[in-house]
């Protein structure tokens, strides 16, 4: 029962590298979620995908791509990494919301994100 | 815009002493409103959430929230602490026709023996 599985779990870049974080989840959601965690500033999101072949931004974009490959993986990519962009990502999934939008998000166990 | 607010970083308390997290929001509609906790270098875990209905709202390892619309606030509440309680908890909130869900800043809870 593996849920929302990101990799990697740890990285390290230089700034301007660039690296693809991935995300996959096994609940058949259709929504997918990129969130960062940075100390005292709680979880910003980042994108969102409210379906399959449907991206959105969130409240903290700059500096990130995401692609919704198919209904099970939802990756975020950092094409040219910078300091700033050091953190935790997490990324969750829940099922459609249908009516309400009250279902709750699912989170994978984060991927921690070094920029030197 | 929805936002929510947690009022303290970090709260202190002993074990077996109550449980008090404060978590208000800003919107002129009531929310959708949900408590996760999160435990060293884990994701998050939903510990409750409010939808419609009654105000009390009971979760997972003796958590309870009661929604007060006219203090715009949802606090978490737990009787008696237990030293594994120790973590950190976030608020959150999500509007009636948005996927977006947006987090408080989080409130560490410290349990001392």
């Amino acid at each position: 029962n593996a849920g929302v599985t990101q990799t990697p779990k740890f990285q390290v870049l230089k700034t301007g590298q660039s690296m693809t974080l991935q995300c996959a989840q096994d609940m058949n959601h259709n929504s997918m979620y990129w969130y960062r965690q940075d100390p005292g500033m709680g979880l910003r999101l980042i994108y969102y995908s409210a379906s399959e072949g449907t991206t959105d931004k969130g409240e903290v974009p700059n500096g990130y791509n995401v692609s919704r490959l198919n209904k099970r993986e939802f990756s975020l990519r950092l094409e040219s990494a910078a300091p700033s962009q050091t953190s935790v990502y997490f990324c969750a999934s829940s099922e459609d919301p249908g009516q309400g939008y009250n279902a709750p998000l699912h989170f994978g166990n984060g991927t921690r994100l070094t920029v030197t | 815009a929805q936002s929510v607010t947690q009022l303290g970083s970090h709260v202190s308390v002993s074990e077996g002493a109550l449980v008090l997290l404060r978590c208000n929001y800003s919107s002129s509609v009531p929310p959708y409103l949900f408590w996760y906790v999160q435990y060293p270098n884990q994701g998050l875990q939903l510990l409750l959430k409010y939808t419609t209905g009654a105000t009390l709202v009971k979760g997972i390892n003796g958590f309870e929230a009661e929604f007060k619309k006219s203090e715009t606030s949802f606090h978490l509440t737990k009787p008696s602490a237990h030293m594994s309680d120790a973590a950190e908890y976030f608020c959150a909130v999500r509007s009636w026709s948005s996927y977006k869900l947006i987090f408080g800043s989080g409130t560490r809870l410290l349990v001392r023996p």
